[in-house]
């Protein structure tokens, strides 16, 4: 049973270019997290998302973020016109229920952006 | 309000010590206090978690001391070993939010 897989695990981006976040949850898990781990800093929550749905994205910037979790399919944080502050380690990680406190991570995608 | 303070940023320890890492929260909602070990290139995992009704828990070499009154809960790491050298996190749940503190690099010499 695999983990969670999150592609690529690095991605480089010059400044005002796209950047789109790949995660595949764990089989049978319905419920997505997105945290944010700046570097020497911990892991800062972003969105979490149900199939189909957003239920908190309070931890989302308000600009150029955007997350979704579609029926079929990875959930994507997309990230538009990205700007050096946004390289980071993205982490994913999924749940079977609401229990984000028992999710399992993935290995993360670290955003450099040039 | 959200905020988890968690010291020391990093701690050298030798083999055989005990690791000790603390934390302190101020928002009395979270009801729920996990631990987690991060290796270099790698997403956090679940290492072991307390609830506020319990002033203990052990899992083999590893201790959750909670102080509900303090507000503080520390993790132990007894006869620590260079394989326990990693980043470690604590963090609070409430809701369905999980928040992290800023993470203590440990390094076990041999």
């Amino acid at each position: 049973n695999a983990g969670v897989m999150q592609n690529p695990r690095h991605l480089v981006r010059r400044r005002g270019q796209e950047a789109r976040l790949r995660c595949s949850p764990v089989k049978g898990h319905s419920h997505v997290y997105w945290y944010r781990q700046l570097p020497e800093e911990g892991l800062k929550f972003m969105v979490y998302l149900q199939k189909e749905n957003i239920i908190d994205e309070s931890g989302m910037p308000k600009e150029r973020f955007s997350a979704e979790f579609p029926k079929e399919g990875p959930s994507i944080l997309r990230i538009q016109q990205v700007v050096r502050g946004d390289s980071a380690a993205y982490f994913c990680a999924s749940s079977p229920g609401e229990l984000p406190h028992e999710a399992f991570f993935g290995q993360g995608t670290r955003l450099t952006v040039v | 309000q959200q905020q988890v303070k968690q010291s020391p940023q990093s701690l050298i320890v030798q083999k055989g010590g005990i690791s000790i890492i603390n934390c302190a929260y101020e928002n009395t909602a979270f009801d729920y206090f996990p631990w987690y070990q991060q290796f270099p290139g790698k997403g956090p995992a679940l290492l072991i978690a307390i609830r506020p009704d319990v002033s203990e828990k052990k899992e083999g070499r590893f201790t959750i001391s909670f102080n509900k009154s303090a507000k503080q809960f520390s993790l132990h790491i007894m006869d620590s070993q260079p394989g326990d050298s990693a980043t470690y996190f604590c963090a609070a749940f409430s809701g369905s939010r999980l928040t992290f503190g800023e993470g203590t690099q440990l390094t076990v010499n041999p």
